[in-house]
Formats: structure tokens, sequence, C-alpha cells
């Protein structure tokens, strides 16, 4: 299947300050890329849709000045975590969608666990 | 809107246990539906999917069947091993990707 990498696996930074993830589709041109933000009791909570060249469409409840998303070529989408707190400490995950691909189905990076100390 | 429900778990089994993890979907259209996995500190990897009612998608043991009348598609697998332990989530796809709350399944040796 598809590749889609994320960057980096895992970091620590201190509260206030910005943090930037990357998620590359490696071997196909995804003008669609989703964020997720999961919790510690498992579940995957969509925070906005990536879409290449616009602006990126946010879930309720979710604050676009906080995350960031800039999705500026068809291989990659950025989420910048804005003066980050503790309570922003979770596993990010991005997904996107192989257009050219049989199924609808999404294809994950291997996430980014983030800890604001 | 959309949404997605799948058993609670944790679900612990003995190797070779016979599995099924329950999953209903409501949709106004007609989803693809999926189940990934997750194993820990990893991101999800698409299991098995199924594009259209009746349509069953298998994988490494593991099937499920997209049942439009129940609006169902549980996930199965006849004989579970240590290395199935992970976390399954139920997903269903239209303009985005809706999500289960994931079950975590223990397999004991």
């Amino acid at each position: 299947g598809a590749v889609v990498s994320q960057h980096p696996s895992r970091v620590i930074c201190k509260s206030g300050t910005s943090v930037k993830i990357e998620c590359r589709s490696l071997d196909f041109q995804a003008t669609t890329m989703f964020w997720y933000r999961q919790f510690p009791k498992q579940s995957l909570m969509l925070m906005a849709t990536s879409n290449e060249g616009s602006k990126a469409t946010y879930e309720q409840g979710v604050e676009k000045d906080k995350f960031l998303i800039n999705h500026a070529s068809l291989t990659l989408s950025t989420l910048t975590v804005t003066s980050a707190h503790p309570e922003d400490s979770s596993f990010y995950i991005c997904s996107a969608r192989d257009p050219t691909g049989e199924g609808t189905e999404a294809f994950f990076g291997q996430g980014t666990r983030l800890t604001v100390v | 809107g959309n949404s997605v429900t799948q058993m609670e778990g944790p679900v612990t089994l003995s190797e070779e246990a016979f599995l099924t993890i329950n999953c209903t979907y409501t949709a106004t259209g007609y989803p693809s539906l999926f189940w990934y996995v997750q194993y820990p500190g990893e991101g999800l990897q698409l299991l098995l999917k199924a594009t259209k009612a009746d349509d069953k998608g298998s994988n490494k043991g593991f099937e499920a069947t997209y049942r439009k009348e129940t609006t169902s598609f549980h996930l199965e697998k006849g004989s579970v091993q240590v290395s199935d332990s992970a976390v399954y989530f139920c997903a269903l796809s239209d303009d985005k990707i809706i999500f289960g709350k994931g079950t975590r399944l223990h397999i004991l040796p």
C-alpha cells in the first residue's frame, strides 16, 4: 500500500513553545490529508482536514489558532502546535488518501508522541 | 452525522480462541467500511475493507462482512494468536474517515 511518513516520532518541548509535525506522502500525491489526536483511552479524534492549496477544515471544538495546519504541496502537510501546554501532550497521527488507488481507505503515518513539560 | 460504535474492551482470549469484535455504524449514504489495527507505539495499519453491501473483507485470517440490513461490520477470526494482541478500530469513510473508539485485544499464550 501507499506510504505516509510522519516526523518526528517523538518530541518533548517546554510549555509555551511551538512544535511542528510533518506528514509526507512518499509515493503518491495527496490532495487531502487528515490530522487526528489520540487520547490515552484509545479513541481517535479527527482534528482537521487539510486541503492542498487552501485552508484546512477544522472539526468542532478544535482551535484553529492553536493547531495551525499548512498543506503547501501535494506531498506535505504540517501541523504546528502553538504555545504548547501540558494538556496538549498526546499522540498525533496524520493520514492521507491516495486518489489513484482503488479504495477509499486512508494510509497512516507512524504517529508523533508530543510531551509538553 | 455519521458515527461508528464498537464493543468496549479490553477483550482477553486464550490463543486459538474464536474472536468477534462487534461494530455498527450510522451513515446517511453508502460508506466504505474498514478495520484498522494499531500495535503499541505505532500508527494505524489497514487490516481489511469492504466498499459495498455484502462485500467480505479478509486479511491474515480476519474477516468482516458489510451488512447493510443490520448496519454492521463485525470483525472475526477463527483462531487468534498472541501476535494479534493490539488495538482494533472500526471505521467508515465518506468525505472523511470516522473511527470507533477502539477495542484492545489481549491474547494469552
